[in-house]
Parts: structure tokens; sequence; C-alpha cells
């Protein structure tokens, strides 16, 4: 099975702010990778797919990127409407794995 | 629109079985992979379950493999979970979800609750 290491699993940023969150994956998986935000209480949703591509409808501000085994969601100038938590996910192989959660909360 | 809603949860007994449903409309989900996602209480994300587009192979996670089945009805859009010998762990929201494609979409949920 396919392991996710996502980190770091907490920060704390001010708004405006640009925040780097990482997922590794145990093995190359293709860019089979989705990056999604959840907020407390709501359903979570898709931020990125395939690595880099930005879903429609979601701010520039959030992007993508990486290949292989590591991957990266980066948030520039972060907005008040951007604490949550962040998940990777990889669909490579089954079973797909989550990553542990980043936190992502206001300084 | 696209939508999928969640039905079947409950409280149960450990050792006891539950069949949740997920209801879509907007798409035909035999034509995507869906999966079952469950998240318990305070934690993060797991998947449970995959159903693919097509031919419908199944897959699990280890964690509810040989107790778990997940199934479709194409003649109703619906997706199926079959939990049976449930444990106190399996507590948790259980999300129906289509996660690839340059749409994915998530259903409210159900809650799913094992205790005695």
């Amino acid at each position: 099975d396919i392991q996710m290491t996502q980190s770091p699993s907490a920060m704390s940023a001010p708004v405006g702010d640009t925040v780097t969150i990482t997922c590794r994956a145990s093995q190359d998986i293709n860019n089979y990778l989705a990056w999604f935000q959840q907020k407390p209480g709501k359903v979570p949703k898709r931020l990125i797919y395939v690595a880099s591509t930005l879903q429609s409808g979601v701010p520039s501000r959030f992007s993508g990127s990486g290949s292989g085994t590591e991957f990266t969601l980066t948030i520039s100038s972060l907005q008040p409407e951007d604490f949550a938590t962040y998940y990777c996910l990889q669909h490579d192989s089954y079973p797909w794995t989550f990553g542990q959660g980043t936190k992502v909360e206001i300084k | 629109e696209v939508h999928i809603l969640e039905s079947g949860g409950g409280l149960v007994q450990p050792g006891k079985s539950l069949r949740l449903s997920c209801a879509a409309s907007g798409f035909t989900l035999k034509n995507y992979a869906m999966s079952w996602v469950r998240q318990a209480p305070g934690k993060g994300l797991e998947w449970v379950s995959g159903i693919s587009g097509g031919g419908g192979t199944t897959n699990y996670a280890e964690s509810v493999k040989g107790r778990f089945t997940i199934s479709r009805d194409t003649s109703n859009n619906t997706l199926y979970l079959q939990m049976n010998t449930l444990r106190a762990e399996d507590t948790a929201i259980y999300h129906c979800a289509k996660v690839e494609g340059y749409t994915s979409v998530w259903g409210q949920g159900t809650v799913v609750t094992v205790s005695s």
C-alpha cells in the first residue's frame, strides 16, 4: 500500500502570508494527487487535481506542484476564509490513501 | 446539477450489520469511479472502498476488507456499502464521493455509530 506522509500536521500563519504544505508518497504515484480543503462541519472540497490543475472556481492563490513522490500545496496571500484543514489524496493505486491532514490556524 | 445523497446510517451494536445507500443525480454512477470515505469524530479522512467505472472492479482499505462490500445498482443509479461485523472503530461519518475527473462531488454523509 502507498503511504502518504503530510507535513506539517498543524501550522499558524497571519493573513497575507504564503503557506506551503507537503505530501510525500512512499512510491511514484504518477501525479494522481489531489488536495482537499475541509472546514469544520463541512464536506471536503477539492482544490487541486492531478497534482497541479486548479479546480474550477477555486481562487488562483491556491497552487499545486510536484511529481513522482513529492507534492506541494501553496497558498499565496492567506485569506481569513483559508483557515481550515487540508488533505492530500493519492488515487494512483488501490487502496487510495489520504495524508494525515494539516490544520492551518490564524496567528 | 450533480448531487449525491447518502442514507442508511444509524446506531448499531457491535457485530451487527448496516447497509448505506448513495443516490446520485445529474450524472451516471456507472461511468465513474466512486468511493466511500469516512471520518471518525475528530479524526482525518479515511478512504474505505471504491468501485471503478465501467467494469466495476471493487477495492477496500485493509481495515474493512472482508467485512464491507461495495456495490452499485445501475437501474436506480445508486451505490451501496454493506457493512458487516461492525466494530466501535467503524463509528464515523460516511461520505459517498466522486473524486476523479473534472468535477469532484461529495455527499453530506451519513452517521454510523457502533455502540452497545
